[in-house]
């Protein structure tokens, strides 16, 4: 069963352009919601995260918006740099502090 | 203040043979976790420890895995008996708490094994 999904496995944008990464969850219980960013050979680390109390998080060209009626989450990054091209994986804070997390999106930001 | 660290890096094994993983979590984390992400696919939650319990690991397959976190040293995940299938990145994460840091987790570099 899959609690969180990531639609698009690949995204791929131009530098300086707004890059959106979408995530889906199924359960309107999850309190708490955040992105991961993951480089090859490495393992995810965090990046911006949000609680259920809100709607928005900002933390400098990342935001997290949060739409809970329609269970969806999505990660904006704008400008995008080619630094930022990586995996993408979104999470959510189930049952017992059990983290889900989505299959990810790989990201490739041109020059 | 060293992260997560896990070890090997890379881990090669013929089908048969047993599979030792190995995990520190970040000192002063006394919780740890074990992921599994198999190819093209995302992160599959397998274990939640703390010092020498096991608190969750509804995640684990019923056979030829397990896990441990002892009192002193490292948590072990531990496969036995390496099938093909369990060819994948095995990823260790470790937080302050057990309701996860406002950060989540923080993880490790992975564990790359190859089954041959």
């Amino acid at each position: 069963d899959q609690q969180v999904k990531q639609n698009s496995p690949s995204l791929s944008v131009q530098e300086g352009r707004i890059s959106i990464l979408n995530c889906d969850y199924t359960n309107s219980m999850f309190d708490y919601f955040l992105w991961y960013k993951k480089y090859p050979a490495e393992g995810p680390t965090f990046l911006i995260s949000i609680s259920s109390i809100k709607d928005k998080n900002e933390d400098g060209r990342f935001t997290v918006f949060l739409n809970k009626s329609a269970k969806h989450l999505s990660l904006h990054i704008v400008p995008s740099q080619p630094g930022d091209s990586a995996v993408y994986f979104c999470a959510v804070r189930g049952n017992f502090n059990k983290f889900y997390f989505g299959s990810g999106t790989k990201l490739n930001v041109k020059p | 203040n060293a992260g997560v660290m896990q070890n090997p890096r890379h881990l090669v094994r013929r089908r048969g043979q047993e599979a030792r993983l190995r995990c520190s979590p970040m000192k002063g984390h006394s919780h740890v976790y074990w992921y599994r992400q198999l190819p093209e696919e995302g992160l599959k939650f397998m274990v939640y420890l703390q010092k020498e319990n096991i608190i969750d690991e509804s995640g684990m397959p019923k056979e030829r895995f397990s896990a441990e976190f002892p009192k002193e040293g490292p948590s072990i995940l531990r496969i036995q008996q390496v099938v093909r299938g369990d060819s994948a990145a095995y990823f260790c994460a470790s937080s302050q708490s057990g309701t996860g840091d406002s950060y989540g987790y923080t993880f490790g570099s992975g564990t790359r094994l190859t089954v041959v």
